[in-house]
């Protein structure tokens, strides 16, 4: 059984650049969540995607937009950088079912660099 | 969601038995009581979940008393490992629901 992989693991890009990011989830996972984690804080829920849907929304503005696939892989855009996006993104997948509730596998997070 | 607050950081020292206290005054009926671990530049690991009194798995230790409205997670014998940051998150047993994390517990284990 696989974990939670993301890519890349490092990026830099330039104020107003886009991004993308990837993550691949635990298998029989069929939800993905997004966090943003700025240096020295806790993870800030961006957003959740199940089957497909977005399921739930942190406070976020819309140019950040995601997608997830029929195999439960997902990306995270980022549109317009702004340095304040410098941050760790980290991508979570769970299942409905099952407990313990609320447990969620993390992976190791993509850093993202805006200069 | 109910807020969660807990110390910033502790110190301890290998062998010893680390409680870490979390206040979480708003605490709701269907609310469980969470907590993670993250080490430096990885994503965080689930350590234990309860809902009342006592749980216990093969890496910690997990008290709530009978108001619920603070909880203490207790980790057995510390080695320099066990050196990392301790979230405690509070939400409704929604199965992968949002996850709201406070700024944790930053504990240094010395040898």
């Amino acid at each position: 059984e696989t974990g939670v992989t993301q890519s890349p693991t490092h990026l830099i890009k330039t104020r107003g650049q886009q991004v993308t990011l990837r993550c691949s989830s635990q298998s029989g996972h069929n939800t993905v969540s997004w966090y943003q984690q700025a240096l020295g804080q806790g993870p800030q829920f961006i957003f959740q995607y199940y089957r497909e849907e977005e399921n739930g929304r942190g406070n976020f503005p819309p140019r950040f937009s995601g997608l997830q696939f029929p195999n439960y892989s997902s990306e995270l855009n980022v549109n317009a950088l702004e340095l304040d996006d410098s941050a760790l993104y980290l991508c979570a997948s769970s299942s409905t079912t099952g407990i313990p509730y609320n447990e969620q596998f993390f992976g190791p997070g993509t850093r993202l660099t805006v200069l | 969601l109910a807020k969660t607050t807990q110390p910033i950081s502790m110190d301890s020292y290998e062998g010893q038995e680390v409680n870490i206290t979390c206040s979480h005054n708003n605490i709701a009926t269907n609310d469980y009581i969470t907590w993670y671990q993250q080490f430096p530049s990885q994503g965080p690991r689930f350590i234990i979940q309860g809902y009342k009194t006592k749980v216990t798995n093969e890496v910690a230790s997990l008290f709530i008393p009978a108001d619920r409205k603070s909880s203490t997670l207790s980790l057995p014998r510390v080695s320099l490992s066990d050196t990392a940051v301790y979230y405690c998150l509070v939400g409704p047993s929604a199965q992968g629901g949002k996850l709201i994390f406070g700024q944790g517990t930053e504990l240094s284990v010395k040898p």
